[in-house]
């Protein structure tokens, strides 16, 4: 089992839709939470920190269920400049991965006129 | 404010021909940096993390290798490019806390042919 699996998609929205797409990680020690967008052949960006239940930034809604392991990212009212890869990023908390972050491959969101 | 930089942009480079890539972060004191690579359509893989200077830590064995001469210099290298070695470089650097968010420089991405 991969440590953090997203749903690759591409998940296509209509513009002024709402969409929400989740992302798994395995290690239940895990304590702090990262969604990145990342456009193409750009660097990815840091969207939203979680460090407890979700978080909330505009339009973007993070939602953490940590009995199942798993955090969303809801985004409303969705605009074409949403179109991007959305990573998540977990903090596995491992006694011998002090600073490092675990990655999943991303999750495509196309936002469509 | 944070900022970091990294150099090239884009590298096209020949088969066994040597690398260097640099990193450098201002606006903050004794971070820990990373060195990331990012294949076409994949996540990111972490290559290496440095906690302080002349600190190195390798993730995974390839024909690449890195050093920190300075506080916020990072820097990539190779004796000799492999075609395998082609992708997305990136460097991030995070607070000395660790596991905290950690932020992208612009990327290298490298073509070796």
């Amino acid at each position: 089992r991969k440590e953090v699996e997203q749903d690759p998609g591409p998940f296509n929205v209509p513009e002024g839709a709402t969409v929400a797409f989740n992302c798994t990680y395995s290690n239940s020690a895990s304590q702090s939470f990262f969604w990145y967008r990342q456009d193409c052949r750009k660097e990815p960006k840091l969207l939203m920190s979680v460090y407890s239940s979700g978080n909330e930034d505009g339009r973007f809604t993070a939602q953490l269920n940590r009995a199942s392991q798993y955090i969303s990212l809801l985004i409303r009212d969705s605009k074409l400049s949403d179109s991007a890869t959305y990573l998540c990023v977990v903090n596995p908390n491992l006694t011998d991965s002090w600073g490092k972050l675990q990655f999943g491959a991303g999750t495509q969101v196309v936002v469509t006129p | 404010s944070q900022t970091i930089h990294q150099w090239p942009a884009t590298l096209v480079q020949p088969v066994g021909s040597p690398l260097s890539l640099e990193c450098t972060v201002e606006g903050t004191s004794n971070p820990n940096l990373y060195w990331y690579r990012q294949a076409a359509g994949r996540g990111l893989q972490l290559l290496f993390y440095s906690v302080g200077i002349g600190q190195i830590s390798s993730e995974v064995p390839q024909n690449l290798s890195a050093s920190r001469p300075q506080d916020r210099q990072f820097i990539l290298s190779s004796k000799k490019l492999l075609l395998s070695d082609s992708g997305f470089y990136l460097c991030a650097w995070s607070t000395s806390e660790g596991g905290n968010e950690q932020f992208f420089g612009p990327g290298t991405r490298l073509t070796v042919l």
